[in-house]
This record gives C-alpha cells, structure tokens and sequence, in this order.
C-alpha cells in the first residue's frame, strides 16, 4: 500500500512570494489533514477535511493561507503572500475515517525556508 | 494553556535499556485518545501506540508500552530494549472533539538519543 504522497519536499522562497504544496493521501481514506511543523515545536493542525468538505480550519490564517481538496482525493495548500515565520515543515496526514482511534498517517513533509 | 506536556527536551539511553518518556495532559472531556508518534531525522510521522481514555488496560505495542495513569492525566511512553533505531523525536499527542471534528494536539517532544 504506496503512502501519503507529498510534493515538493523543499521550497526556498523569498517573502511575499507564494507557494503551493501538494499531497496525495492513501487510497480510500476520506480524511485529510495539513499541518504546519516549526522547528522544535510539534505539529499544529492547519485545516482537516473529510471528503472534499472542511471539518475544521479555526487554526488557518485565512488571510494568506488557502487549501482545497475539490474531488475528495488529493489536496493543495497554498501560502499568498508569505512572510519570514512561515518557515517551516508542513505535513500531510490521512486517515482511514473519523474515529476515536483512527491513527494518522503521515507524509514525508515539504520543508519551506522563506527568505 | 498547554494541553500536552512534554518536559525531557532530551533524554539519553544505553543501548539494550529501557527509558521512559513523560507526557501530561489536560482536558475536561471524559472521552479521548492519546497517542505517541516517532519521528527520525527524515521527518516522517510515524504511529506508535494509541490509549483510549475508556481502557482498562495499559496499550502494548511490541517494545512500546504506555503508562495510563488516568487520575495523574499521565501517559508515559515506555520503550524496552532501546536500539540504535530509536533515536529520534517523539511525541505525545491527544485526540480532541467528537463527532466529526476530532484533531490531534501534540505535545513539542522529547529528543531521544540511544548510545551504543
């Protein structure tokens, strides 16, 4: 079973840039998460969708930052205009469906460096 | 306030030891899952071991244990044997939310290294 999939792994991009990052999670799993990783933090959850509808994005800074997953299947975020703290390691995560054990799986992650 | 609480930044191991990794919560909420995550150099997240808040019994998951004590909102993660391949960052996360709104919040982890 191939994993989540995400692309690219690294972007170096200069402020007030934008940015996209791409993730294909594991077939058949109806949820999908975005997290946002700095550097000795934990990850922190940006946006979670179930299918192609948002469950949850009360932690996305909605004035540069946009994600979409149209057809219930793979999904960008998109950073317009990006600023210095941005950097950082962002995850994908995939879940099989909403449940109170349901374990995560992770992407390998795009690292971005803004300049 | 911080829901999960991680306080070793690192911990150091012999090889072939056990160690124990500390993690505290806090929620009001009597139903929750807590979770461990390794996370090597390379960046992936990689599951572990999972504790619903409703077990009776402590999760076993090969070298992995976790310590569930509910009334100390503690959830220690023990690994047996430690191996080379154990170093790495690893976090304690929970499930927060029901019905359809379930996220995980993680705690900021603790840097495992494993000497031979």
């Amino acid at each position: 079973e191939a994993g989540v999939a995400q692309s690219p792994r690294y972007k170096i991009i200069e402020k007030r840039q934008s940015v996209a990052f791409w993730c294909n999670p594991i077939s058949g799993h109806a949820t999908l998460y975005w997290y946002q990783q700095i550097l000795g933090q934990g990850p922190k959850l940006l946006i979670q969708f179930q299918n192609n509808g948002v469950v949850d994005d009360s932690q996305l800074p909605k004035d540069r930052f946009s994600a979409e997953r149209l057809k219930g299947v793979d999904s960008t975020l998109k950073i317009q205009p990006a600023k210095l703290e941005d950097s950082a390691v962002y995850l994908c995560a995939s879940s099989l469906r909403l449940a109170a054990n349901n374990e995560q799986f992770f992407g390998p992650g795009t690292r971005l460096t803004v300049l | 306030a911080q829901k999960i609480t991680q306080t070793q930044p690192g911990m150091f191991v012999q090889e072939k030891e056990a160690v124990t990794l500390d993690c505290t919560y806090d929620t009001s909420d009597p139903s929750y899952g807590l979770f461990w995550y390794k996370q090597p150099s390379s960046g992936e997240m990689i599951f572990l071991i999972y504790q619903g808040s409703y077990d009776q019994q402590n999760a076993t998951e090969g070298r992995y244990s976790l310590n569930f004590q509910k009334a100390r909102k503690s959830a220690n993660l023990v690994i047996s044997a430690s191996q080379l391949g154990d170093s790495a960052m690893y976090f304690c996360a929970m499930r927060e939310g029901t019905g359809g709104s379930e996220k995980l919040v993680f705690g900021k982890g603790t840097k495992l290294t494993v000497n031979p």
